[in-house]
């Protein structure tokens, strides 16, 4: 059974970068056209799809946040990750890993989320 | 980008009740039309894909129904397992994906 876990730092000061990684048990970041996705929900609120990354390395982004976010893999350890740069409070929330199958834009698999709390 | 409007935004209903969620999308999007559970402190799980195909698993009291601008998430039956929010997701105006507000389903 595939599993996806989140972890990185949980607070960040304003103006700083959030970075997250994804590490995947049960299944291959490798996989035949899987997408690797970043996705978030401020508390008491909604979901935002922040981007995607493929095995070939490329990556789409919710033009939104294209400007302050990059979502890099590396096979070998099997994980993904975010990097958010010049974070404000607005950035505060739980954000999620989740797998899309191949030319399909859902999610069928998501990690059980981490909060990131923006403060100083 | 294409606005996913939810209703009602809260329900309460009985068990044993048929619970019924639309979805209104700003713009035609075909079937591409995604529902999720999520439950209290979890991440969301995937009931529906493709506005009425029952991902592998879930119990098939769930069903989905719609295509273009209008569909519908319908709980047979709710069972105190059910008590979650929901939420739609538009899967056609890649890349600018977008979720529904999310429909809170109570028990009376």
């Amino acid at each position: 059974q595939l599993q996806l876990q989140e972890s990185g730092s949980g607070l960040v000061k304003p103006s700083q970068t959030l970075s997250l990684t994804c590490a995947v048990s049960g299944g291959s970041v490798n996989s035949d056209n899987y997408s690797w996705n970043w996705i978030r929900q401020p508390p008491g609120k909604g979901l935002e799809w922040i981007g995607y990354i493929y095995r070939s390395g490329r990556t789409y982004y919710n033009p939104s946040l294209k400007s302050r976010v990059t979502i890099s893999l590396d096979l070998s350890e099997n994980h993904f990750s975010l990097k958010m740069t010049s974070v404000t409070a607005a950035d505060t929330a739980v954000y999620f890993c989740a797998r899309a199958p191949p030319s399909d834009y859902y999610f069928d698999f998501w990690g059980q989320g981490t909060l990131v709390t923006v403060s100083s | 980008d294409i606005q996913m409007t939810q209703s009602p935004s809260s329900v309460s209903a009985s068990v044993g009740d048929r619970v019924t969620i639309t979805c209104r999308a700003s713009e035609s999007i075909s079937r591409w039309l995604a529902w999720y559970q999520q439950k209290a402190g979890t991440a969301p799980k995937l009931l529906i894909y493709g506005a009425s195909r029952l991902q592998t698993g879930v119990p098939s009291r769930f069903s989905g129904s719609g295509s273009g601008t209008e569909f519908t998430l319908t709980i047979d039956s709710l069972q105190p397992e059910d008590i979650a929010t929901y939420y739609c997701q538009q899967a056609n105006s890649f890349p600018r994906l977008t979720f529904g507000g999310g429909t809170k389903v109570e028990i009376k």
